[in-house]
C-alpha cells in the first residue's frame, strides 16, 4: 500500500530559528513529490520534485529530493511568525494518484 | 486570475441527512480532484475527473457518495446519507494537464455532522 510519512507532527521554534521538515515514501511508481503550505483551509504549491529535479530553492525555502532513501527535507532558515502553518508532502504515484502524509504543524513564536 | 471557487465555506447537518459541495474550477483546467481532509490527518483523494470524465474513484465510499462533472467544467459531491464520520473538510482541485503535478485548491467546504 502506497504511504507518505512525515516527522515531525508538529514544532515550535522561534522567529530566526532553521527548521527541517522530513518526508518519507513508500510508492508503487514514483513520479513527483510535492510540498505544500496549508494555512486556514487551501494548501498552496511550494516545490515540485522529481528524478530530474532533485533540489529546489525559493527565498528562505529549499527542499532536497533523496530517491535512493525514499525521502525528502524542507528547510526554512530565518523563520518568520508568518511561516506558520501546516506544511502538507504528497507524492504522485503513477499517473493519477496522489498521496498525502499527515503534514507537520509548524508554529514559530515572535 | 481568478483562482478555484467553492461554495457553501460551511455547511452544518444532521446525520442521515443530504448535502451537496459545488466547485468550479480554473478555467481552462481539465483536470478536476476532490479530497476529503479530516482534522488532523492529510487530504485524501475522492475522486478525479478529466474533462467530464471519472480517471480515479477507487477511494470513494459509492455507497453514499456521488460526483459529476457536467461538460467538462464545475463539478458537485454529494453526499447521501451523510454519517458522524463525513465531518471533514472538502477541498476541490484543479490543474490544466492530467498528471500535471501542481494543483490549484479551493478554500474548501468544512461539513459538520451532527
Amino acid at each position: 500500500e502506497d504511504k507518505v510519512v512525515q516527522s515531525p507532527l508538529s514544532l515550535v521554534v522561534h522567529e530566526g530559528d532553521t527548521v527541517t521538515l522530513n518526508c518519507s515514501y513508500e510508492v508503487t511508481n514514483f513520479r513527483s513529490l510535492l510540498w505544500y503550505k496549508q494555512e486556514k483551509k487551501a494548501p498552496t504549491f511550494l516545490f515540485m520534485l522529481t528524478s530530474s529535479g532533485i533540489e529546489k530553492k525559493s527565498g528562505r525555502l529549499s527542499s532536497i529530493l533523496d530517491k535512493k532513501e525514499l525521502s525528502s527535507i524542507l528547510n526554512i532558515t530565518a523563520t518568520q511568525t508568518g511561516d506558520s502553518a501546516i506544511y502538507l508532502c504528497a507524492v504522485q504515484s503513477g499517473t493519477y494518484k496522489y498521496i498525502f502524509g499527515t503534514g507537520t504543524r509548524l508554529k514559530v513564536l515572535a | 486570475e481568478a483562482g478555484v471557487a467553492q461554495s457553501p465555506r460551511y455547511k452544518i447537518i444532521e446525520k442521515r441527512q443530504s448535502v451537496a459541495f459545488w466547485c468550479n474550477p480554473i478555467s481552462g483546467h481539465a483536470t478536476l480532484y476532490w479530497y476529503q481532509q479530516i482534522l488532523g490527518q492529510g487530504p485524501k483523494l475522492l475522486i478525479q475527473f478529466q474533462n467530464n470524465g471519472v480517471v480515479d474513484d477507487s477511494q470513494l465510499p459509492k455507497d453514499r457518495f456521488s460526483a459529476e462533472r457536467l461538460k467538462g467544467v464545475d463539478s458537485t459531491l454529494k453526499i447521501q446519507p451523510a454519517k458522524l464520520e463525513d465531518s471533514a473538510v472538502y477541498l476541490c482541485a484543479s490543474s490544466p494537464l492530467a498528471g500535471a503535478s501542481e494543483q490549484f485548491f479551493g478554500p474548501g467546504t468544512r461539513l459538520t455532522v451532527l
